[in-house]
């Protein structure tokens, strides 16, 4: 079965902490992203990666840092300096040509 | 910059009843728009993508249509059942090449029994 996986689904860290979500995906795309939802707001980006080894920062990248060392894993680490970092984060690929948005299942980060 | 809008924010209506749901953009330069669907707590599910070149896409009792020129996308769900109770998004991606797509930030539809 093609798709993403997001590990883990639900993952509570103490204030201070580094976390890091992962995000795998076996659609063979080149394009991977990742946002985050809060309640009664739309997605926001958080970084995007068009080819591996290469990624842009989104709307929303201080506080969080990515790599993309293999196609198919993208992982978001939240750091301590992410003033709110409790939400939940969904992690996306899409193919080329036309550029259809698959999600992974997402991640709810509670940190107190 | 571009803008994407779903107004009502949230909808109830009886089971059996067809619907449409609205999707505005401010800037008709767009590459594709897709419709989506987010059970609560869940990821989002691609349910219709309709390329700039295209008036509309059909899946079983959906049928999303792209007016560009007006900038504005419907997404139709005929004979709805309670099932179809959800959160529906529309995202953009612009033509212009940054492969950054834009969210609205949904319309949460409720189907009554």
């Amino acid at each position: 079965d093609g798709g993403i996986t997001q590990s883990p689904k639900y993952l509570f860290r103490k204030e201070g902490q580094n976390v890091t979500l992962s995000c795998e995906q076996n659609l063979n795309h080149d394009a991977m992203y990742w946002y985050r939802q809060d309640p009664g707001q739309g997605l926001r980006l958080i970084y995007y990666s068009q080819i591996v080894n290469d990624f842009q920062k989104g709307d929303i990248a201080e506080g969080y840092s990515v790599s993309r060392e293999k196609k198919e894993s993208f992982p978001l680490t939240v750091t301590s300096a992410q003033k709110n970092p409790t939400a939940f984060y969904l992690c996306a690929s899409s193919n080329k040509t036309p550029y259809e948005q698959y999600f992974g299942p997402g991640t709810r980060l509670t940190v107190t | 910059k571009q803008e994407v809008t779903q107004i009502p924010a949230a909808l109830s209506v009886p089971e059996g009843e067809n619907l449409v749901l609205n999707c505005s953009f401010t800037d008709s330069a767009i590459y594709n728009l897709q419709w989506f669907r987010q059970d609560p707590g869940k990821g989002l599910t691609s349910l219709l993508l309709i390329q700039s070149s295209q008036r509309e896409q059909t899946s079983g009792r959906l049928n999303a249509s792209l007016d560009k020129s007006s900038g504005r996308s419907t997404l139709y769900i005929a004979a709805s059942q309670p099932g179809d109770s959800a959160t529906y998004l529309c995202a953009v991606l612009p033509s212009w090449g940054t492969y950054k797509y834009i969210f609205g930030t949904g319309t949460r539809l409720k189907v009554l029994a």
